[in-house]
């Protein structure tokens, strides 16, 4: 069974730097895609970004490009969003999720706060 | 960026009465590889979203099979057969053809 666990969220003030991780089981994290996603309180969601099995395929939505980094590390299952420069309107919840394009698990997300 | 609009905002249903909502993109979804990456979600108060079909009419395990998926071009449509109480939530159509990928607005459903 996929069971995907979103953990780092926390209250950060604006400008500052955050590492969300997402700790995968249940399938070979290393066929897969991963995906970061985030919905901010009481309204939609938005695709931020995706990485491949190897880390060499990269993408982010330009509302963060610059700004967050996403990678993986193979051996502990684990993908990672570098969340630096935070601002306001970066308060959501963030989910991580498997398979780009499909999204056919999700994680139950992390709360990240933006405020001074 | 491709335009996922979806229609209802708002489904108020009777329950064991049929329920539709449609997706419409702004944009044709074929990708190169033939295949239409139009996903659908169903959010319940307070959890995570959970995919119930992918690819236009591929209803996931599990998903019960009141729920069903169908369309073409840039007309895409969610239906459950008779509405359950467990149905209420947002549902949120999502294209994974053009990035950057896009979700519609959410539809939510509710019990009359």
């Amino acid at each position: 069974q996929v069971h995907l666990v979103d953990s780092g969220g926390g209250l950060v003030k604006p400008g500052g730097s955050l590492r969300l991780s997402c700790e995968a089981s249940g399938f070979t994290f290393t066929d897969y895609y991963m995906n970061w996603i985030r919905q901010a309180p009481g309204k939609g969601l938005e695709y931020l970004s995706y990485i491949s099995q190897s880390g060499s395929d990269i993408i982010y939505a330009d509302s963060v490009k610059g700004r967050f980094t996403i990678s993986r590390d193979n051996a502990k299952n684990t993908v990672y969003l570098q969340m630096n420069s935070l601002r306001a309107e970066d308060t959501a919840v963030y989910y991580c999720a498997k398979t780009a394009r499909l999204l056919d698990s999700w994680g139950r997300g992390t709360l990240v706060t933006v405020s001074s | 960026d491709v335009v996922m609009t979806q229609s209802p905002l708002s489904l108020p249903v009777t329950l064991g009465q049929p329920a539709s909502i449609s997706c419409r993109s702004s944009q044709t979804l074929v990708y190169s590889n033939g295949r239409i990456y139009l996903n659908w979600f169903q959010q319940r108060p307070g959890h995570s979203p959970r995919r119930l079909i992918y690819e236009v009419s591929n209803r996931d395990s599990g998903v019960p099979d009141r729920f069903s998926g169908s369309g073409s071009g840039t007309d895409f449509t969610l239906q459950i057969s008779r509405v359950e109480a467990e149905d209420v939530g947002v549902y949120y159509c999502m294209q994974g053809t053009h990035w950057p990928f896009t979700f519609g607005g959410g539809t939510k459903v509710e019990i009359k």
